[in-house]
């Protein structure tokens, strides 16, 4: 089974850094991904890891530790149109499951 | 931006009655999905498909079917309609060939209520 857990709701101030934290435990893995959610919208992708170690993109990083079964997500310098859900996923084969999201409001 | 589009985007519908939903894709990727979104589960998979007529359970494959003929067409269908698959439908597709990473690209989904 899939068992993928991140906290609901996380708020932050603009120009702030969030982290936002993923842990799993899943029959298989072929690695993790980030997605970014804005209301009413579909998700879109942000990053993947499938090697432990920081995945860098611009602003967002994405960190991942196979043993421990844990990722995150680093938002930096927060912007307001950062507001959103983020999801994270496994990627088992080729399904990916997904965990329940989180929001993040970013407050000016 | 893959192209993929869902149809209809949205649909009011009664209990008891049948429902599909129709996923269409130009980029000739070899996976589909459908995905359903409730609030406090996250999306949640229903059946997918890893090529022409071969398509597979998810974990919330219950009341539901699906069918794909075509490489481009994933079908999804609500034999009869139930108030509990009031939910906001995503299809996505993946390939995995190459250095793709076999990420989703997702359609913009189709909000069905059932009354």
């Amino acid at each position: 089974g899939q068992n993928i857990d991140q906290p609901t709701e996380m708020t932050a101030t603009e120009g702030a850094i969030v982290q936002i934290n993923c842990t799993y435990q899943t029959s298989g893995f072929n690695g993790l991904f980030w997605y970014q959610q804005h209301a009413g919208e579909a998700p879109t992708f942000l990053s993947y890891n499938v090697l432990d170690g920081l995945e860098e993109k611009g602003r967002f990083s994405s960190f991942l530790s196979r043993s421990k079964g844990y990722s995150y997500l680093l938002l930096k310098e927060l912007q307001m149109k950062d507001s959103a859900s983020y999801l994270c996923a496994v990627r088992n084969d080729y399904k990916l499951s997904f965990g329940a999201g989180t929001t993040v409001t970013v407050r000016a | 931006d893959a192209g993929i589009t869902q149809s209809p985007r949205h649909k009011v519908t009664e209990t008891g009655t049948p429902v599909t939903l129709r996923c269409h894709q130009t980029e000739n990727h070899r996976y589909m999905y459908w995905y359903r979104q409730d609030p406090g589960h996250g999306l949640r998979l229903i059946h997918y498909s890893y090529g022409v007529k071969d398509t597979d359970k998810g974990e919330v494959s219950d009341g539901y079917s699906v069918s794909r003929s075509k490489t481009e067409d994933f079908l999804l269908t609500l034999e009869s309609a139930t108030s509990s698959q009031t939910s906001v439908y995503f299809c996505a597709i993946s390939e995995s060939r190459g250095r793709n990473t076999g990420e989703l690209f997702f359609g913009e989904g189709s909000r069905l209520t059932v009354l």
